[in-house]
């Protein structure tokens, strides 16, 4: 089944405890792409990657981090977690170019920063 | 101003009516507008993509004003499993044309 799956999907943690989201996608897409989502504010797009070792900021890079050293990983990590961090995010993936491609989302992670 | 800007809701419709709502956006050289479905805190899909020339699905049509750039959901016959949150998404085609701008999405309750 062609699926991007993100894990975990529940995470509670503390300030400044170093974490990683995992996302993966099985489709083969060239691009990649990590949301959050918040009440009132949408979906505003954090990192996002065009190919293998190829990433670029999106509209909230602030204190995230990506990689992408496969083609069908794409991990999300907080160094350094904070509480407005708190947030759902979201893993998606399409064929080709964002703007042109439908996009493939993950199931989501609640990620609560105490 | 937002770059993409939607009535957030809710639109409360009877089961079997008919139910339209617009979204707004700012950069008139956008070249892709899709809408996409998201049920509560579940992951977007896409419900369709929106053409020049309008476009149905089913019951959905989606419509594109460019002279007053904003494009339009419409439900016909709505059925309880409509009941979602629709997202109007747009590409700004900024540089390279890869980022996509979501809309913070319209609320829809179809009730018997």
């Amino acid at each position: 089944e062609a699926q991007v799956t993100q894990n975990p999907r529940y995470l509670i943690t503390v300030t400044g405890k170093k974490l990683t989201v995992t996302c993966s996608q099985n489709m083969n897409h060239e691009y990649m792409s990590w949301y959050r989502q918040d009440p009132g504010l949408g979906l505003r797009q954090i990192y996002y990657s065009m190919n293998v070792e190829v990433t670029d900021k999106g509209d909230v890079p602030e204190g995230y981090k990506v990689s992408r050293k496969e083609k069908r990983n794409f991990p999300l990590i907080l160094e350094s977690p904070s509480p407005n961090q708190t947030s759902l995010y979201f893993c998606a993936s399409s064929i080709g170019l964002a703007g042109a491609d439908t996009q493939y989302f993950g199931p989501g992670t609640r990620l609560t920063v105490l | 101003r937002k770059e993409v800007e939607q009535d957030p809701g809710p639109f409360n419709v009877p089961e079997g009516a008919t139910v339209a709502f617009n979204c707004t956006y700012s950069n008139s050289a956008s070249q892709s507008f899709f809408w996409y479905r998201q049920d509560c805190r579940k992951e977007p899909k896409l419900l369709m993509s929106v053409y020049s020339s309008g476009n149905e699905d089913g019951r959905f049509t989606a419509q594109l004003n460019r002279a007053s750039q904003y494009i339009s959901l419409l439900i016909r016959d709505s059925k309880l499993s409509d009941s979602a949150t629709y997202l109007c998404v747009v590409n700004p085609v900024k540089a390279a044309g890869n980022k996509l701008t979501f809309g913070g999405g319209t609320r829809v309750l179809v009730k018997p």
